[in-house]
């Protein structure tokens, strides 16, 4: 059964800093990875997809990345700002379908 | 092009009535999944329905169920509702070519049961 943790649950850093959030998963045989941002009783907003085949991907200040041997993938946030402020989501697709199996999550706060 | 569509956002039930909730995907999606979401459990896969069959299920009751329209819009039903269940429901479509495809989630809804 694949578990998924992120680490760590909660994050709170000053404007500008740079922060890596950790997710780790149990089963290598994925076929892809997505992060997810989820603002307060709001739905979820995709940021970036990794195929299993991919080492990373950017998408602005994002960067992730995926180490499917180690079972280890990283959300790098450059200059963080205020609106990053949100709960942060890794999840893993084991090819059953389009079944997502979810981590708990980060909570990030960036203070002025 | 317009995005996940749920309805309702919002819903108060009382224990023992059913509940349905709806989901519209992105247009030429095909796949729609139903995720709910809760303080201790986080989020858990309901179900996934592509060209109206259901291709796999989650760890849930039979009280939840779901179907596919030929328009893809999909329908979930809660029966014999339990304080438990109080929840936000979230569905996401994805296009489906091979199991790789970006999953777009909708804003969910938020079931309340009293």
């Amino acid at each position: 059964k694949q578990e998924v943790t992120q680490i760590p649950a909660a994050l709170s850093v000053p404007e500008g800093e740079n922060l890596v959030l950790n997710c780790s998963f149990t089963d290598s045989a994925i076929y892809n990875l997505q992060w997810f941002r989820q603002d307060p009783g709001k739905g979820l907003t995709s940021l970036l997809l990794i195929q299993s085949s991919q080492r990373e991907q950017t998408s602005g200040r994002l960067n992730a990345s995926l180490d499917k041997s180690s079972g280890r993938s990283t959300l790098y946030i450059a200059a963080s700002q205020p609106g990053d402020s949100a709960t942060y989501l890794c999840a893993v697709n084991t090819g059953t379908a389009s079944k997502l199996t979810f981590g708990t999550g980060t909570r990030l706060q960036v203070t002025l | 092009k317009a995005g996940v569509t749920q309805t309702p956002r919002y819903l108060i039930k009382t224990r023992g009535q059913q509940v349905t909730l709806s989901c519209s995907p992105i247009s030429g999606h095909r796949s729609v999944s139903w995720y709910q979401q809760t303080p201790g459990q986080g989020l858990q896969f309901l179900f996934e329905y592509f060209s109206e069959t259901q291709r796999n299920k989650g760890n849930f009751p039979g009280r939840f169920s779901g179907r596919q329209f030929s328009n893809s819009r999909s329908e979930m039903n809660v029966s014999t509702l339990e304080l438990g269940d109080s929840a936000l429901y979230l569905c996401a479509s994805s296009f489906v070519a091979g199991d790789t495809d970006t999953q777009y989630f909708g804003p969910g809804t938020r079931l309340t049961v009293l």
